[in-house]
């Protein structure tokens, strides 16, 4: 079945310092979408990708979806204590059917 | 803003009970999501149910558990007998077309067996 893997599990910053989340599918996706969990909360939508090369930007956070769509990232340039949180991606396959990543603790240090 | 309500928030049980947990989706919504979240294991898909047929259950174990859609507007996950593994925290998710368009999630149900 379809697998998606999310890498790293956690990652520890400095605030202000940049950071990434990496998401990689075992087969192509018509769509990936990226969520954010927050301590103690539950996992919120930021954002869909669907075409191919797609990158969409919401303020400090950049979205790309590769060429062969089997891949994401996640990028948040100059983090800040708000960013805390997990970030899922969840990638939909022929299925129609959502896998979700392991997902990527964040932890800002101030 | 419409929201996807489950209850109870928490739940405390002694192993061997059963235990009912119950979804609303957002109205409108045809596709329901029940997964569980461990430290361990991430988020775990249960159940999905898409016009209130349930289309995937694979993930959940057969034997105890148990996902009904009774009408549009409930879904329940049920455990008989609970055990101690079971503890964890459990999401319904609502969307309105499977794939496709954002998942809303619930609050979740913190469940601890004992």
């Amino acid at each position: 079945g379809q697998q998606v893997m999310q890498i790293p599990q956690y990652q520890h910053v400095q605030e202000g310092e940049d950071f990434t989340t990496y998401c990689n599918s075992s087969t192509t996706l018509s769509n990936i979408q990226w969520y954010k969990q927050r301590p103690g909360g539950h996992p919120v939508f930021l954002i869909q990708l669907v075409k191919s090369g797609e990158v969409k930007k919401q303020k400090r956070l950049t979205f790309q979806f590769g060429e062969a769509k089997k891949n994401s990232s996640l990028h948040i340039t100059a983090t800040q204590t708000t960013d805390v949180g997990t970030y899922f991606c969840a990638g939909s396959g022929s299925a129609r059917q959502l896998t979700f990543g392991s997902g990527t603790q964040l932890t800002v240090l101030p | 803003d419409a929201r996807v309500t489950q209850t109870p928030r928490h739940k405390v049980t002694e192993m061997g009970q059963e235990v009912t947990m119950r979804c609303q989706p957002i109205l409108g919504h045809n596709t329901v999501f029940w997964y569980r979240q461990t430290m361990m294991q991430g988020l775990e898909l249960l159940a999905y149910f898409r016009n209130r047929a349930p289309l995937d259950d694979s993930g959940m174990p057969k034997d105890r558990f148990s996902a009904e859609m009774p009408d549009a507007t409930l879904a329940t996950l049920k455990i008989q007998p609970s055990e101690p593994r079971d503890s964890a925290v459990y999401f319904c998710a609502s969307g309105i077309q499977a794939g496709d368009s954002p998942l809303h999630f619930g609050n979740g149900t913190r469940l601890t067996v004992t």
